[in-house]
């Protein structure tokens, strides 16, 4: 079964810095791009970041641009977002998605079931 | 980038159809056939239901149909049912090589 795994959100002061993690199975993690999307409390989607599947390209929303960094370990079969210089304003719940072999083609055919990431003092 | 434009809401009455509209600009829904829809329940992680303007993943009723004229794109769900009540998101891609959202639309099945 394809698989998405979010984990390391949680509480984190303004000003901080929190690691997200996305564990893939089921599917050949490396040959697919990969995005972040996060939602805001009774927000709507908000898309972030994305890499290709070697993790040779990365591209970023303007709002994650400078502070969040997305990577990937092939070899872990694993997503990550560093997000630095947090923000009240970046509490949302995240997700991981799985795109195809192009991030802006084909959709993102599957999700994570998100973690929470709460900003405040 | 700016967040495409969906309605707030719609509804409808079970075995009616309805249409969810997504206005963007050349940029993004008019410069490219990359648009795919995504339906959220309450709680929920979204579900891709729509991809590359009007193509279904599978397992998709073919209840739900994409299209798309100029910058606006659109979502047909025809034969409404009561498990279709949910959020509706479009994306696109961009020609800043991002992704980019619609605001969202509450379906209410009445």
């Amino acid at each position: 079964e394809v698989q998405l795994l979010e984990s390391g959100g949680g509480l984190v002061q303004p000003g901080g810095s929190l690691r997200l993690s996305c564990a893939a199975s089921g599917f050949t993690f490396s040959t697919y791009a990969m995005s972040w999307v996060r939602q805001a409390p009774g927000k709507g989607l908000e898309w972030l970041s994305a890499i290709s599947n070697t993790g040779g390209a990365t591209y970023y929303a303007d709002s994650a641009k400078g502070r969040f960094t997305i990577s990937r370990d092939n070899s872990k079969n694993t997503l990550y977002l560093q997000m630095n210089s947090l923000r009240v304003e970046d509490t949302a719940v995240y997700y991981c998605a799985k795109g195809e072999v192009w991030f802006g083609s084909d959709g993102m055919g599957v999700w994570g079931q998100g973690t929470t990431v709460t900003v405040s003092s | 980038q700016s967040a495409l434009t969906q309605p707030a809401s719609v509804s409808g009455s079970p075995g009616q159809s309805i249409t969810i509209s997504c206005t963007g600009t050349r940029s993004d829904v008019g410069g490219y056939n990359y648009v795919s829809w995504y339906q959220q329940h309450p709680g929920k992680a979204p579900k891709l239901m729509i991809y590359d303007v009007s193509k279904r993943p599978s397992g998709v009723s073919n209840r739900f149909s994409g299209s798309k004229s100029g910058n606006t794109a659109s979502l047909t769900i025809s034969g409404l049912q009561a498990e279709d009540e949910a959020d509706y998101y479009c994306n696109s891609y961009t020609s800043s090589s991002t992704l980019v959202f619609g605001g969202g639309t509450k379906l209410t099945v009445l």
